[in-house]
């Protein structure tokens, strides 16, 4: 199992660029989770999904960020325009679901917006 | 609302020193409860879980148990090295699929 795998590592853009984060979750893994951690706020989470649809993207803080589930091995977190405070490290995480379950997060993708 | 809250750091600790990092939550029913682990530029990565009362976690030589009773998951390992340097989340489980985080805790050991 190669786990949750998140592209690219490392994302250098300028100001007013779009950018689109990749995700693919671990096969069989029905719940996937977007976060995004800064020193100043720590880990915070973005959207979920379950089964592919949206649940809950209360976490999300402006309308400049989408994130789509079109099949249940590939997910995107997409920001237009980006601005230099979306500067983060942004994770993927996957879940089987169920209250014994925790979640296999990816290795991230540090966002750097110039 | 679930609510975990953890100690703030960061703990500085001597190497072969004992470790504790003290979580309490609030939560209604019965929730999972997890002890995670990044490493500095990783993702987090699952350090132990318990998922009911007065289970044990252990994994790595570090160990959790589950305390209804005092609503607490503190954090424990009898000797530690350098090599566990790293911040530290507690985070709990209830009957949705949202895990809540606690803030995390830096731990930074010394030779």
């Amino acid at each position: 199992d190669a786990g949750v795998i998140q592209s690219p590592r490392h994302e250098v853009t300028e100001m007013g660029q779009e950018v689109t984060l990749r995700c693919k979750p671990i096969s069989g893994h029905n719940s996937l989770f977007w976060y995004r951690q800064t020193m100043m706020r720590g880990l915070e989470l973005l959207i979920y999904f379950n089964n592919n649809v949206p649940i809950d993207d209360s976490g999300m803080p402006e309308d400049r960020f989408s994130a789509k589930m079109p099949n249940a091995s590939f997910s995107t977190l997409k920001i237009q325009p980006s601005e230099p405070r979306d500067s983060a490290v942004y994770f993927c995480a996957s879940s089987s679901g169920g209250v014994v379950s925790g979640y296999t997060f990816g290795s991230g993708t540090r966002l750097t917006v110039v | 609302g679930n609510s975990v809250t953890q100690m703030e750091g960061p703990v500085t600790l001597s190497e072969e020193a004992f470790l504790t990092i003290n979580c309490t939550y609030t939560a209604t029913g019965y929730p999972s409860l997890f002890w995670y682990v990044q490493y500095p530029g990783e993702g987090l990565q699952l350090l132990l879980k318990a998922t009911k009362a007065d289970d044990k976690g252990s994994n790595k030589g570090f160990e959790a148990t589950y305390r209804k009773e005092t609503t607490s998951f503190h954090l424990e390992k009898g000797s530690v090295q350098v090599s566990d340097s790293a911040v530290y989340f507690c985070a709990l489980r209830g009957n949705t699929d949202k895990l809540i985080f606690g803030t995390g805790t830096r731990l930074q050991v010394f030779p």
